[in-house]
């Protein structure tokens, strides 16, 4: 079965400072997998997402994210935090079969201090 | 173009009662899935529906039910509410490609049983 596991519910940086959230996933096959952000009061939208082509990805708002098969790892990455960036993330993997189902991880929640 | 669009944001029901939600989504978008969001056990899949068919089904009760219609707006419904069905209820769409499409999400129908 398709899982994925956030680790670190939350993580808190200073203003400036390197953004590292991590995501190991479970696959008996090559994975698609996404990233979401969500901001208090809101839906979830899309970071970035990675299926099967490079494997550095990147997406919206200065964020990355390296497949690293090796490590079954997928963790998100940002070289400056911003103020802006405070909010719940999520990993998600697409689950098998023709589905748009995704199973998601447990969120981690972002702090940035000035 | 317009994003996905639920409604209502909010509703406060009591137990027993049943409540419907509605979920309009992109142009052009022929799937729509839901999904129940709790601080207890996150971000869980419901239902998928593709060109006005269940595709796909998450390991809820039977008093949690979908329909897409010919717009491929969807509806859900959940039926004899418990305190436990509270939640944010998230929609999203997508062409209905499968597991590497993307997947839009609305801003969520936050439901209360009282």
């Amino acid at each position: 079965a398709q899982s994925v596991t956030q680790l670190g519910s939350h993580v808190s940086v200073s203003e400036g400072a390197l953004v590292l959230l991590r995501c190991n996933y479970s696959s008996s096959v090559p994975p698609y997998l996404f990233w979401y952000v969500q901001y208090p009061n809101q839906g979830l939208q899309l970071l970035l997402k990675y299926t099967s082509a490079a494997t550095l990805v990147k997406g919206i708002n200065g964020f990355e994210a390296e497949f690293k098969k090796s490590e079954t790892s997928f963790h998100l990455t940002k070289p400056s935090a911003h103020m802006s960036d405070a909010a719940e993330y999520f990993c998600a993997v697409s689950d098998l079969g023709n589905t748009d189902k995704l199973i998601f991880g447990t969120g981690t929640r972002l702090q940035v201090f000035p | 173009k317009a994003g996905v669009t639920q409604t209502p944001r909010y509703l406060i029901k009591t137990r027993g009662q049943q409540v419907t939600l509605s979920c309009s989504p992109i142009s052009g978008h022929r799937s729509v899935s839901w999904y129940q969001q709790t601080p207890g056990q996150g971000l869980q899949f419901l239902f998928e529906y593709f060109s006005e068919t269940q595709r796909n089904k998450g390991n809820f009760p039977g008093r949690f039910s979908g329909r897409q219609f010919s717009n491929s707006r969807s509806e859900m419904n959940v039926s004899t509410l418990e305190l436990g069905d509270s939640a944010l209820y998230l929609c999203a769409s997508s062409f209905g490609e499968g597991s590497t499409d993307t997947q839009y999400f609305g801003p969520g129908t936050r439901l209360t049983v009282l």
